[in-house]
């Protein structure tokens, strides 16, 4: 099965309002990476972080880290209708790099 | 200025047909590959390759092959296909194997 599990599969919010989504994994990783797309178009990176990171921000952007407990969340602040997208994590184990299942987030305006 | 950009967007084609996506990049990187997502969004590896190493997914059927007339370019080759082949194929590259991906647009396959 694959590296990467996401939750939720789908998460519905109103503008402004905070979006969480979470990616587990199975086995250690060198780094843990988060990626957007919109609906018909190609993924799109957002952030990286490293094994020995605990936690990055970007932006509106907030990624945790936790390697004891394999996962990772990603926090979308103040979410706008432009960020209605599937997100993706992706982790490199050093010898593959495995794409999570994604969340589907709708803001609504 | 389009980094990755493969072409054709859309190709519905019959069943035993031989068809190729093209994929070229300009962002000078080393590392190309080929994803599948299928109809749940789930992206698979097909294919990674840089100038000294191709790394082939096992569970990709021989009828799907990648060429590389050079550094910036990746092809995919499909022959014979098959209705399970319909999806939407992207191409990405990156610096190094599995930094940060760049993806292409996207070509959706529509096998009948």
């Amino acid at each position: 099965s694959q590296q990467g599990e996401e939750d939720p599969q789908a998460l519905s919010i109103q503008e402004g309002e905070n979006a969480t989504m979470n990616c587990s994994y199975k086995t250690s990783i060198n780094n843990l990476q988060w990626y957007r797309q919109n609906s018909g178009r190609g993924l799109v990176h957002l952030i990286l972080i490293r094994s020995n990171e605990r936690e990055k921000h970007s932006g509106r952007l907030r990624v945790t880290l936790d390697t004891s407990k394999k996962s990772s969340s990603l926090l979308i602040t103040a979410s706008r209708a432009a960020d209605t997208a599937s997100y993706f994590c992706a982790t490199d184990t050093g010898n593959q790099f495995y794409f999570g299942t994604g969340t589907s987030l709708t803001v609504i305006p | 200025d389009t980094a990755v950009s493969q072409t054709p967007k859309y190709l519905v084609t019959q069943m035993g047909n031989d068809k190729s996506i093209k994929c070229e990049q300009n962002l000078g990187h080393d590392t190309m590959y080929w994803y599948k997502q299928d109809s749940k969004k789930f992206l698979k590896i097909m294919f990674s390759y840089n100038n000294k190493e191709l790394i082939i997914n096992e569970t990709v059927p021989n009828r799907f092959s990648p060429k590389s007339p050079d550094k910036a370019h990746l092809n995919l080759h499909i022959n014979s296909l098959e209705l399970g082949d319909s999806a939407v194929y992207f191409c990405a590259s990156s610096q190094d194997f599995w930094a940060e991906l760049f993806f292409g647009e996207g070509s959706r396959l529509t096998v009948l």
